[in-house]
């Protein structure tokens, strides 16, 4: 079955530091693949997606390469802000069902 | 444009009791989606409505069940409540034929069993 696997948290970082979460993913077909993320005491927002092998999803600094030959799609940032602390969260959806499989999410803690 | 809208925000139930919850779609989406979020978990996967149907289901009881009107509006019916079921349930939305599996989360509904 499918199946999404991320690292675990929390990630803490100081401001302006770069920003990597890892993401690998097990699926027959070719899903289409997505970062989400999730502020205290909300609900779930997508950050970027990827829908084929080699694209690149990006959106408010951050990216994400869909890459089928190591089966994933890391998160990255450049420069993170405080405000970019909440749980990130790597899903795919796969071929002829609409829905998502979800990882555990990742906590990212971004210090002053 | 109004995005997805979900009732109440927060409830508490006694274990055995029913629960209701409500689901309202963005506008244009014709297809909602429940999840279960336990604390500190990714979402689970419970059910999916289209044209009034389950068309997917995951692994939950048939405690759960739901429905879907015609303005394409959903509720999530949970009975015999347990303490496990505890949870954030979120609703998403999405086009049924849209190209992408993108779907549109709503805030949530914050279930705590005692």
């Amino acid at each position: 079955g499918n199946s999404v696997t991320q690292m675990e948290g929390p990630v803490t970082l100081s401001e302006e530091a770069f920003l990597t979460i890892n993401c690998t993913y097990t699926a027959t077909g070719y899903p289409s693949l997505f970062w989400y993320v999730q502020y205290p005491g909300e609900g779930l927002q997508l950050l970027l997606k990827a829908t084929k092998a080699d694209d690149k999803g990006s959106n408010k600094g951050f990216e994400a390469t869909y890459r089928k030959e190591t089966t994933s799609f890391h998160l990255e940032k450049g420069s993170v802000q405080v405000s970019d602390s909440a749980v990130y969260f790597c899903a795919l959806g796969h071929t002829g069902r609409r829905a998502l499989t979800f990882g555990s999410g990742t906590r990212l803690q971004v210090q002053p | 444009d109004a995005g997805v809208t979900q009732s109440p925000t927060h409830l508490i139930k006694t274990r055995g009791q029913q629960v209701t919850l409500r689901c309202s779609p963005k506008s244009g989406h014709d297809t909602v989606s429940w999840y279960q979020q336990a604390l500190g978990q990714g979402p689970q996967f419970i059910f999916q409505y289209y044209e009034e149907e389950e068309r997917q289901r995951g692994n939950f009881p048939d405690r759960f069940s739901g429905h879907q009107f015609p303005n394409y509006s959903s509720e999530l019916n949970v009975n015999a409540l347990l303490l496990g079921d505890s949870a954030l349930y979120l609703c998403a939305s999405s086009d049924q034929g849209a190209l992408s599996y993108e779907q549109y989360f709503g805030p949530g509904t914050r279930l705590t069993v005692t």
